[in-house]
């Protein structure tokens, strides 16, 4: 069965830092995985997804992420934050074929000026 | 090309009304998936419709929820005689249905219809 933990439920950095956002998955040996962001009161967007291509994959806004198969990992990385990335982050992961998503409990990003 | 429309967004029930959630896919996507998000936690799958037909409702509870996708229209959820517990919001999907087999087609999603029950 396929599950996803964010391993930290808030993550606060400065502005113009670094982000990272941890996420480790359970599934089959070829998972879809996506990232989708959340802003207040809003719909989700898509930021990136991984479909057995490169295991580097580039998003909007600057995010990308990294399938590491040894560690199940999919972490969510931007090398220097903004303002307007504050926001709860889903790390999402879909087994081969499979049309339901399986959601992780979500991570909120605060962003210090 | 509009995004994923749903409506109302904002809906306020007393207990033991109904309450009908709309959804209009994207231009062109013929996959429509409802997703329920209870406060503090992520969203849960409930079920995955094409037109006409519902294809997995594997999330959905087994009474008083239903969900449909005409062939004309936009999908309807629909939920019975609510309760407090269903106050959630309610994000709709949708999906081309392109992905092919062994592929997660993208699903993108709706703003919510956040529902509160008194």
């Amino acid at each position: 069965a396929q599950s996803v933990t964010q391993l930290d439920s808030h993550v606060s950095v400065s502005e113009g830092t670094p982000v990272l956002l941890r996420c480790n998955y359970s599934s089959s040996y070829s998972p879809s995985l996506f990232w989708y962001v959340q802003h207040p009161n809003k719909g989700l967007q898509l930021l990136l997804k991984y479909t057995s291509a490169a295991t580097l994959v580039k998003g909007i806004n600057g995010f990308e992420a990294e399938f590491k198969k040894s560690e199940t990992s999919f972490h969510l990385t931007k090398p220097s934050a903004h303002m307007s990335d504050a926001a709860e982050y889903f790390c999402v992961v879909s087994e081969e074929g499979a049309n339901n998503l399986f959601f992780g409990t979500g991570t909120r990003l605060t962003v210090i000026p | 090309n509009a995004g994923v429309m749903q409506n109302p967004r904002h809906l306020v029930r007393r207990r033991g009304q109904e309450a009908r959630l709309r959804c209009s896919p994207m231009k062109g996507h013929s996959h429509v998936y409802w997703y329920r998000q209870l406060p503090e936690e992520g969203l849960k799958f409930m079920v995955y419709l094409q037109k006409e037909n519902i294809i997995d409702e594997s999330g959905m509870p087994k009474e008083r929820f239903s969900a449909e996708f005409p062939k004309e229209g936009p999908s309807i959820l629909r939920i019975q005689q609510v309760v407090r517990g269903d106050s959630a919001a309610y994000f709709c999907a949708s999906s081309p249905g392109l992905a092919g087999p062994r592929r997660t087609d993208t699903q993108y999603f709706g703003p919510g219809t956040r529902l509160t029950v008194l």
